[in-house]
């Protein structure tokens, strides 16, 4: 099993630039999210998803934008790239329904960005 | 406002003990997990605590106390391959996980 999957593992982008940060999951899980991993501060949520056409904002939305139009995907899109996103992207789905109420996360391997 | 708070480091020796610990204060409570994370790799999961007391898995235990916003981790008999930053994480009254700063674990020879 794939599990979650990221693409691009490493990204270098220049401030103004745009790009999309790709996740796909084989679980058939309806929760999707996306964190930030910054030293020091944990994983931060960005958006997240609990199904297809449905998407909600977490805690760090600005500058980010998602769409879920399948179950497998949630792409990450970064507008206008800035130095304050340089970071460790990580993708991450999670099982909902009657009897996954303590179901965990299962997280990629991560997309280690840095705007220049 | 949601946060959880737990040690920035902690060292101690193969074969040893040692506790993690984590407090929160989250606005609605559904468990509180625990997630390993080895340098350059991505947080996996270790244990739930949905309510209060001990659950152990292995080598590896953890414990809740909802009256007061408290648990810990509890790794036995560490190995060298402990050596990972380990995050306690909330889930709140939604589907979405609060995550601590996280406390890197080094454990020495």
């Amino acid at each position: 099993n794939a599990g979650v999957t990221q693409t691009p593992k490493f990204q270098v982008l220049k401030t103004g630039q745009s790009m999309t940060l790709q996740c796909a999951q084989d679980m058939n899980h309806e929760y999707m999210s996306w964190y930030r991993q910054d030293p020091g501060m944990g994983l931060r949520l960005i958006h997240y998803s609990v199904g297809a056409g449905i998407t909600d904002q977490g805690e760090v939305p600005n500058g980010y934008n998602v769409s879920r139009s399948t179950t497998e995907d949630f792409p990450l899109r970064l507008l206008s790239a800035a130095p304050s996103q340089t970071s460790v992207y990580f993708c991450a789905s999670r099982q909902l329904g009657t009897g996954a109420f303590n179901s965990p996360l299962h997280f990629g391997n991560g997309t280690r960005l840095t705007v220049t | 406002g949601q946060s959880l708070e737990q040690p920035s480091e902690v060292t101690a020796v193969e074969g040893a003990i040692v506790q993690i610990n984590c407090t929160y204060q989250t606005s609605g409570f559904y468990g509180l997990s625990w997630y390993q994370q080895h340098d350059g790799g991505a947080p996996t999961f270790l244990s739930y605590n949905g309510l209060d007391g001990l659950e152990e898995t292995g080598r590896f235990s953890s414990f809740l106390s909802r009256s007061d916003s408290y648990g810990y981790l509890l790794l036995q008999e560490l190995q060298m391959k402990d050596s990972a930053s380990y995050f306690c994480a909330v889930r709140n009254y939604g589907q979405n996980f609060v995550f601590g700063p996280g406390t890197r674990l080094s454990v020495l020879p």
